[in-house]
This record gives structure tokens, sequence and C-alpha cells, in this order.
């Protein structure tokens, strides 16, 4: 059973206009979630988290937005750019170390 | 955050041997994981690595087949034993860091197996 979930494998977007990347998870006991960046032949970079005491946290051209009655949470990244072409992936746990990761979108920036 | 390297980076292996996975810190660092993601799959937690004592593994890896050591605060080898090509995988490890229940991750660059 997949408990965090990205349902688009991948996403096409032109530079400039807004990236949507979305992940759903079915734990509600999650209060803890990760945003990765992973460029091919790289380890996934951190990005951003969200605490479910929070419904949005914004971080430069990145903002992740938690709606908790919905099990939802998104990416936005605003104006998207060639560079953040990458897979991305969203993280949960429910207040411990370990994270379970959704599978990821690729998301594609056209010039 | 910390700088994490893993060694080797990639590696072809014959089905039936065995590799190991390095992965240093350039500082001390309290917990420490391996994770395996598999073609078009998540990340996907092997156990995590304890200082002076033994592994603790997920459900689904074992010992025998992944044995790990942590010998200090900053060092950390993943063996993936008796490969076969469902081995075939990137291997990486990770760093917590973080207070209180928020814990972020950081990660290595991986090391991309292939088992033929």
């Amino acid at each position: 059973d997949q408990q965090v979930k990205q349902n688009s494998p991948s996403l096409s977007v032109q530079e400039g206009r807004i990236s949507i990347l979305n992940c759903d998870y079915t734990n509600s006991m999650f209060d803890y979630f990760l945003w990765y960046k992973k460029y091919p032949a790289e380890g996934p970079t951190f990005l951003i988290s969200i605490s479910s005491i929070k419904d949005k946290n914004e971080d430069g051209r990145f903002t992740v937005f938690l709606n908790k009655s919905a099990k939802h949470l998104s990416l936005h990244i605003v104006p998207s750019q060639p560079g953040d072409s990458a897979v991305y992936f969203c993280a949960a746990s429910s207040g411990t170390y370990k994270y379970i990761f959704g599978t990821g979108t690729r998301l594609k920036v056209l010039a | 955050s910390a700088v994490i390297s893993q060694k080797p980076s990639r590696d072809i292996c014959q089905r039936g041997t065995s590799l190991t996975i390095q992965c240093q810190v350039d500082s001390q660092v309290t917990m420490m994981f391996w994770y395996r993601q598999q073609p078009g799959q998540s990340l996907t937690l092997i156990a995590t690595a304890n200082q002076g004592s033994e592994a603790t593994y997920e459900s689904g890896f074992v010992i025998d087949k992944f044995p790990i050591s942590r010998p200090n605060l900053t060092f950390s080898t993943l063996t993936v034993s008796n490969m076969s090509p469902e081995d075939s995988s990137i291997y990486l490890c990770s760093v917590a860091s973080g207070q209180g229940l928020s814990y972020e991750q950081y990660f290595g660059p991986g090391t991309r197996l292939t088992v033929t």
C-alpha cells in the first residue's frame, strides 16, 4: 500500500510560468512533510518542508501548501526556470526520522 | 547541511558477488541511513546505521543480505551480498538533521549498481 502518492509521473511547464506538483497521503499520523529535487546521477536535494501545524511555507520561488483535511500537499514553483527540470519527490513522516517517499514527478521546464 | 560522499559512484557486478558501498560525512552525525531506489520506484529505507551497534533493518531487509557497518559518527558501509539482477538499484546514504520531531534528511550522491 503506497502511503504517499504522486499521481503525475511527469509535468511540462513553460519557462516563467507556475509549476504545481502534487502529493497525496493516506496516513493521518503524518505530521511533517518534505520536498526533494533530484537531478540525474545525483542524490536528492532537500528543498522545503512543512509541519502539520502550518498550511503554507514559502522559500523564495518555492511554496508548499498543506491541506490536512484532504491529505494533500503541493509544491508551487514560481517562476519556473529551465534549471528546475528534475524529478521531485515528496516525503512524509509521523514524528520520527523515518520518511515515506512518493514515486516522484519528472518536471520539464521548456525554454 | 553535511557534505556526504559515496564510493563507488557506480559499478557493474556479476550475479553471486558482493559489493561494499562506502559513505563518508564531513561532520559527526548521529543518524545515518541507507536507502534503495529501484528503477521507476520511490526511495525505500533499508536500515538505520547505528554507531557501535547492529543496524536496525526495515521490513523486507535482512542483515545477511545487506550487512552494514558504522564504526564511527562520520562513516558507514553497506554491503550488497550474493547479488542478483533484482539488486540493480541506486543505493543512497543519508543523514538526519533537525530538532525535536522535525528532521530533514540529506542524501549522498548515490551508487548506481547494475547486476548482470
